[in-house]
């Protein structure tokens, strides 16, 4: 099993209320990822991160910050969650780069957020 | 840009039978590497398989393999002797070795019959 985390699994929240998703992987990875799911549907990226200090944004627009302050730990924050938000919410890392691993993502488990 | 495209939202196949999915995808990139991953409902997304795009051999991993035709932009997954277990959503995805990043596909759920 893949040693990236995320927490909490799952979250009902209110309008308006400030969120952080927590995401931390022990592999040492340098690239680390967030994807937004809505159940059965596809991945969008929302955010990246080369490492310490790099944030991007992904290819879908999204209201969530992202911070790289550590390698292991690349939260993601709403600072006003609105119902639109709602969503799965999949963290994901990888190496940089790895002889014959060709950058396999590894994911966490995800984060089911409502917004009520 | 990339996109990555899985044109079969669902497929069924019989326990023991096999099952092709199918992907294709649009770059310009020389350097890319293409997988296929597994999201179990409810769980963790996992790697079934990777591809170089360098490299001419199709992947195998036990019982799933791929069919890499690099000229047609074609990549597909195929599932022998089926299992209860292979039930899941299945993504196809694209990693731009330039970029740092990947293209996900829209996905195939897979329903295994007993």
């Amino acid at each position: 099993e893949a040693d990236i985390y995320q927490t909490p699994r799952y979250l009902v929240i209110g309008t308006g209320k400030k969120i952080t998703l927590e995401c931390s992987q022990t592999m040492g990875h340098d690239k680390m990822y967030w994807y937004q799911q809505d159940p059965g549907m596809e991945l969008h990226l929302i955010h990246y991160s080369y490492g310490v200090n790099s944030t991007e944004k992904g290819d879908l627009s999204s209201e969530s910050t992202v911070s790289r302050i550590r390698t292991e730990h690349f939260p993601l924050t709403l600072e006003s969650a609105r119902p639109s938000h709602t969503s799965q919410y999949l963290c994901a890392s990888s190496e940089y780069k790895s002889a014959g691993a060709g950058a396999e993502a590894f994911f966490g488990q995800g984060t089911r957020l409502t917004v009520v | 840009a990339q996109t990555v495209t899985q044109s079969q939202p669902e497929m069924s196949v019989q326990e023991a039978e096999t099952v092709t999915l199918s992907c294709t995808y649009d770059t310009s990139e020389s350097d890319y590497y293409l997988f296929w991953y597994k999201q179990p409902p409810s769980r963790q997304m996992i790697l079934v398989i990777r591809q170089e795009a360098y490299k001419q051999q199709n992947a195998t991993e036990n019982r799933f393999s791929v069919n890499f035709q690099k000229a047609a932009k074609s990549f597909s997954l195929k599932i022998s002797d089926s299992q209860l277990g292979d039930a899941a959503m299945y993504f196809c995805a694209f990693y731009n070795t330039n970029a740092g990043k990947s293209t996900f596909g829209d996905g195939t759920t897979l329903t295994v019959k007993p």
